[in-house]
């Protein structure tokens, strides 16, 4: 089955630098990778996505690049703000195949500091 | 605004009772998901169901736990006996398949003293 390790597990940034998280994934069939901001006490939810068959995605501040060939996709936040402090959590799974579930790296608290 | 809901939010409970979590979907989604996360851990999928069929469940300590989908607006996840391992917070999530965004409910946090 698919393996998500997830770097670093914590990340402290001053406001408005930017943060950088990383994922790997062991699975060659994975071409679904989404990434969810879980803020303390709350649901996880969706913050961006990316599928295979592009190598990156921006959303405002955030942006998401993935390399296949390396098989490893990170997660960019640009301008920190202190609104952005929450454990985010990448993710993987295989669209084909019948399969429908995801496998969560163990996340990463970002910590961005006024 | 469509929002998966969870009940009961909290739970505490003893050691050997049966303790059961429920989850309503999204109206219209097709896939539900059951995770448990834990400091330890973090995300763990014990189950899922697509069009109320379950699909997989080898997340799940199969003894003790158990997840159905009586309808299409209700999905249910029991533990019997529930054990202090089993503190966690437990989360449903619905979605559309193939692969999409999962939208997550509010969790329920088991305690088992």
């Amino acid at each position: 089955g698919e393996n998500v390790e997830q770097h670093p597990s914590t990340l402290s940034v001053q406001e408005g630098d930017s943060a950088v998280i990383k994922c790997t994934y062991s699975d060659s069939a994975s071409n679904y990778f989404p990434w969810y901001k879980q803020e303390l006490g709350k649901r996880p939810q969706l913050i961006i996505d990316i599928r295979s068959n592009v190598g990156e995605k921006k959303d405002q501040r955030i942006a998401v690049t993935l390399n296949k060939t390396a098989k490893h996709f990170s997660l960019h936040i640009t301008e920190t703000q202190p609104e952005d402090s929450a454990v985010y959590f990448c993710a993987g799974g295989d669209s084909g195949a019948g399969s429908y579930q995801l496998t969560f790296g163990k996340g990463t608290k970002l910590s961005v500091i006024p | 605004d469509a929002r998966v809901t969870q009940t009961p939010r909290h739970k505490v409970t003893e050691m050997g009772q049966e303790v059961t979590m429920r989850c309503q979907p999204i109206l219209g989604h097709n896939t539900v998901f059951w995770y448990r996360q834990t400091m330890m851990q973090g995300l763990e999928l014990l189950a899922y169901f697509r069009n109320r069929a379950p699909l997989d469940d080898s997340g799940m300590p199969k003894d003790r736990f158990s997840a159905e989908m009586p309808d299409a607006t209700l999905a249910t996840l029991k533990i019997q006996p529930s054990e202090p391992r089993d503190s966690a917070v437990y989360f449903c999530a619905s979605g559309l398949s193939p692969l999409n965004e999962q939208f997550f409910g509010p969790g329920t946090r088991l305690t088992v003293l």
